[in-house]
This record gives C-alpha cells, sequence and structure tokens, in this order.
C-alpha cells in the first residue's frame, strides 16, 4: 500500500548514542515532516522539509539533525540521545504546503524510541 | 500563543450510543481545522478538513461542526462502534500568509467504546 513508512518502529538507546530514524513516502510527496509525540501532549513539530536537499527547523529541533537527500526519503539523526529524547515520532508528508488550505497530512506507524 | 484544548479528556461510551467531542482553538487569524483519529500504536489519519467557511463536513458516521466565530468545533460520531475506540485529535492550521509554518494539534480525547 502507498504510504509512509517508518524504519525502525522500535530501538532503546544509552545516553549519549546515536542512532537515526529512516522515512520513507512513495507519493512523490513535496513536504516532509518530523514530529514527536509525548505523553499528555500535543505532536510537536522537530523539522520539516519543503522539497529535496531541503530542511528547517520546527518548534523544537534542539538535539536532532535532518536530512533529505532524495525526495522519498527523510531522515531524523540523533548525534548524542538524552532521556529527554525518549519519545515516539512519527513521520508525514504531504503534496502541498500543510497550512494552506484543506490538503491531508499523512502519517507513518511511529517509531518508539526509548532511551536509558 | 496558539493553543488548542480539547474535551473530555478521556471518555467511556457503550456500543452503538453517540458521544460529542469538543475543541476550543485560540488559532488566529485561522485557516482551516482538522480532525484526525489515532489508533494505539498508529500514526493519525485524517477524518475530516474543515476551511473556515464551512461549518459542517461529514464523513461517514463522523461529523464536524465549526464555528469559527466563538472559534469552537466538535466531533460527533453517531452509533459508535468498538473501532471507533482511539485518541480523536483537533489540528488547527493558521492562516500561513501570517508567517506562521506550523500546525497547532490538540493532546486528543481518548475514546473508549465497550460492548
Amino acid at each position: 500500500n502507498a504510504g509512509v513508512t517508518q524504519t525502525p518502529k522500535f530501538r532503546v538507546l544509552k545516553t549519549g548514542q546515536s542512532m537515526t530514524l529512516l522515512c520513507a513516502q512513495d507519493m512523490n510527496h513535496e513536504y516532509m515532516y518530523w514530529y514527536r509525540q509525548d505523553p499528555g501532549m500535543g505532536l510537536r513539530l522537530i523539522h520539516y522539509s519543503v522539497g529535496e536537499g531541503t530542511t528547517a527547523k520546527g518548534e523544537v529541533p534542539d538535539g536532532y539533525n535532518v536530512s533529505r537527500l532524495k525526495k522519498q526519503n527523510f531522515l531524523l539523526g540523533l548525534e548524542s540521545a538524552a532521556p529527554s529524547q525518549t519519545s515516539v515520532y512519527f513521520c508525514a508528508s504531504s503534496y502541498v504546503w500543510v497550512p494552506d488550505g484543506a490538503n491531508v497530512l499523512t502519517f507513518g506507524a511511529g517509531s518508539r524510541l526509548t532511551v536509558l | 500563543k496558539n493553543q488548542v484544548e480539547q474535551s473530555p479528556q478521556s471518555l467511556i461510551i457503550l456500543e452503538g450510543k453517540n458521544c460529542t467531542l469538543q475543541c476550543n482553538y485560540t488559532v488566529s487569524p485561522f485557516s482551516n481545522l482538522r480532525w484526525y483519529k489515532q489508533d494505539t500504536g498508529r500514526g493519525p489519519v485524517s477524518l475530516t478538513i474543515m476551511t473556515f467557511s464551512e461549518n459542517t463536513k461529514s464523513n461517514g458516521r463522523y461529523t464536524a461542526t465549526l464555528d469559527a466565530d466563538t472559534k469552537q468545533s466538535s466531533l460527533h460520531i453517531t452509533a459508535s462502534q468498538l473501532s471507533d475506540s482511539a485518541s480523536y485529535i483537533c489540528v488547527v492550521s493558521p492562516y500561513s500568509g501570517a508567517g506562521s509554518y506550523q500546525l497547532t494539534f490538540g493532546k486528543g480525547t481518548k475514546l473508549s467504546v465497550i460492548p
């Protein structure tokens, strides 16, 4: 099925370790986003991309880096993981810029990260 | 600061009954409001999207209403089914010309439908 695929689905890290979450979409969407979801909070935007080769900071970018080398992939990296980064991470994509008009944001199934 | 408040936090209803979830927002200027359904362990899935000029939108047994004057929206679920058990998230988009790039997400209402 077409959609947004995230890998891995689960990961446990020790403080200070690094890792990369991969997001892949097969809908030829121009825009991609990384969110985190924490208990008792709404989803918060970490970084986003408006096209291949572009990235921009969202609401909570500190401690994360991203890359969009190919249009279909958006990578989220943690260089030195901290317990505060324990969260569920969602990748999403859209055909047009989401705040403009009634267009749909398609989410992946999420990646649950635990930092000990 | 843009905010989206949802109520109730959680709700338990019997299968077959109707329910209404509330969303109040302070996002201004406002572009559109969305309702998403998030099953446990899954990503959110779009139910409805309403622009500021629309006051009702239906998707099967789900009906969303919007009052842009009072900045309130509701999601009404008719004849609930066990598969409706999920979190329902209200999301508000600012008008992008105002310079904001991001959506404001509510914390969600957790609905449990029991037999």
